[in-house]
């Protein structure tokens, strides 16, 4: 079956860090993978997304790259904020209908 | 835009009651909405899509007895505990699609059985 493995939390990061959130995946043939993000009080909210082997998918400073030979889907972000402190999942859809989430890691940014 | 609320956002009921959520699309239609389940530290499980006046399609493992699903507008799905038991405390998270496949998520609704 599909299933998403991510780095557990929580993480603390000081303003300007470099932040990296490793995630893992195991599905049959080629998913979509996603990033989400959860701000506190807020549903999740897309965050970036690739559809193919070697696609990145950024937004808001954040990229991951999809990496079919070691399926993985890792986070990055060079230099963090403040108001980037929230939950992060990383999901991924064979069908990009239905979403497999991994269990999120809690990010929190020290001014 | 793009705006999915929850109501209620937390609820606490006796054991053996019924709850309802209800997740709503404000400012666009959804022709599918999701229901989710989330435990403390665990990643969200689905519990169900729903089409717009359809029945409900479950996944394994959900009782679609215990978990009623109503999707009777194209704005609106509800989301029915029945019988609740302290078992079935838990993070509820909706989200709905317009079309294609992107999924806009509630804020959730944390729901406590005593």
């Amino acid at each position: 079956g599909n299933s998403v493995t991510q780095m557990e939390g929580p993480v603390t990061l000081s303003e300007e860090a470099f932040l990296t959130i490793n995630c893992t995946y195991t599905a049959t043939g080629y998913p979509s993978l996603f990033w989400y993000v959860q701000y506190p009080g807020e549903g999740l909210q897309l965050l970036l997304k690739a559809t193919k082997a070697d696609d990145k998918g950024s937004n808001k400073g954040f990229e991951a790259t999809y990496r079919k030979e070691t399926t993985s889907f890792h986070l990055e972000k060079g230099s963090v904020q403040v108001s980037d402190s929230a939950v992060y999942f990383c999901a991924l859809s064979p069908d990009d209908y239905k979403l497999s989430f991994g269990a999120g890691t809690t990010v929190t940014v020290r001014a | 835009g793009a705006v999915v609320s929850q109501h209620p956002s937390r609820v606490i009921c006796k054991s053996g009651t019924s709850v309802k959520i209800e997740c709503r699309s404000l400012d666009f239609q959804a022709t599918t909405m999701f229901w989710y389940r989330q435990f403390p530290k665990k990643s969200l499980m689905l519990m169900a899509t729903s089409n717009e006046g359809s029945k409900a399609t479950y996944e394994q493992g959900v009782e679609k007895d215990k978990f009623l699903i109503n999707h009777a507008s194209l704005t609106l799905s509800t989301l029915t505990v029945t019988s609740a038991h302290p078992e079935d405390s838990s993070f509820y998270i909706c989200s709905a699609t317009p079309s294609g496949n992107t999924q806009y998520f509630g804020p959730g609704t944390r729901l406590t059985v005593l």
